[in-house]
């Protein structure tokens, strides 16, 4: 009955070593999210998927790509991670808006990141 | 934060007792979520108050949306134990597709 799955749920990477994660989803969500939540902190949005389309937040670093494949899959790539890339890492899908309101949003389990 | 803040940031309580979180965010909203994380867990959506609400419940749990004062607070009444966890508010204003989150409040319910 998984619904948003995460994988792997830990990972660790040497610093600045290439490392992707992955997200797939069940319920046939328009909309993706990729947030980052760093130790007793609230998630940040990194950035969203409307269908293909792709919404960056202004103050994500370039360092973090992102790519949907298909509607079911959805990748965090971080280019070169440093020491401050270190978090917890959550995947979220919900359906498109409409009539001016918001659906929930599903969360995944997340994957931790650790860089050494 | 992005959006908002909340308080207390840590909140422990006994089993029984009622709990009360407050969110305040800065712009105007569409609509308000709360949402639940256990320690190193995704989050679990609670509810949700659309602009033109005041109040909703859910089993345990109440909210209040105030638009004039931009903030809301979730109630959960007869804590259990297994309510301790951080809740975090979620606010969306000119995108309905975005959500920026709180800061969190941390709620310990002792047994």
């Amino acid at each position: 009955d998984a619904m948003v799955i995460q994988n792997p749920r830990y990972q660790v990477t040497q610093f600045g070593k290439p490392v992707t994660l992955s997200c797939s989803q069940t319920l046939n969500h328009n909309v993706m999210y990729w947030y980052q939540q760093k130790s007793s902190q609230a998630p940040k949005l990194l950035f969203h998927y409307y269908d293909k389309d792709f919404n960056n937040e202004a103050d994500t670093p370039d360092n973090f790509q992102s790519r949907r494949p298909n509607t079911s899959f959805c990748f965090l790539d971080i280019r070169s991670p440093g020491l401050g890339d270190a978090a917890m890492y959550l995947c979220a899908t919900s359906r498109e808006a409409a009539a001016r309101s918001s659906y929930e949003q599903y969360f995944g389990p997340g994957t931790r990141l650790t860089v050494t | 934060s992005q959006q908002g803040e909340e308080d207390p940031q840590a909140l422990s309580i006994q089993e029984g007792e009622n709990a009360t979180m407050n969110c305040s965010y800065k712009t105007s909203i569409n609509n308000l979520q709360w949402y639940r994380q256990n320690s190193g867990r995704g989050l679990v959506h609670l509810i949700l108050i659309r602009s033109n609400e005041r109040e909703k419940h859910s089993g345990r749990l109440r909210v209040t949306l105030d638009t004039s004062k931009k903030s809301s607070s979730l109630l959960i009444t007869a804590s259990r134990a297994a309510d301790t966890a951080s809740y975090f508010c979620a606010t969306s204003w000119y995108n309905f597709n975005k959500f920026y989150f709180g800061s969190g409040t941390k709620l310990n319910v002792k047994p």
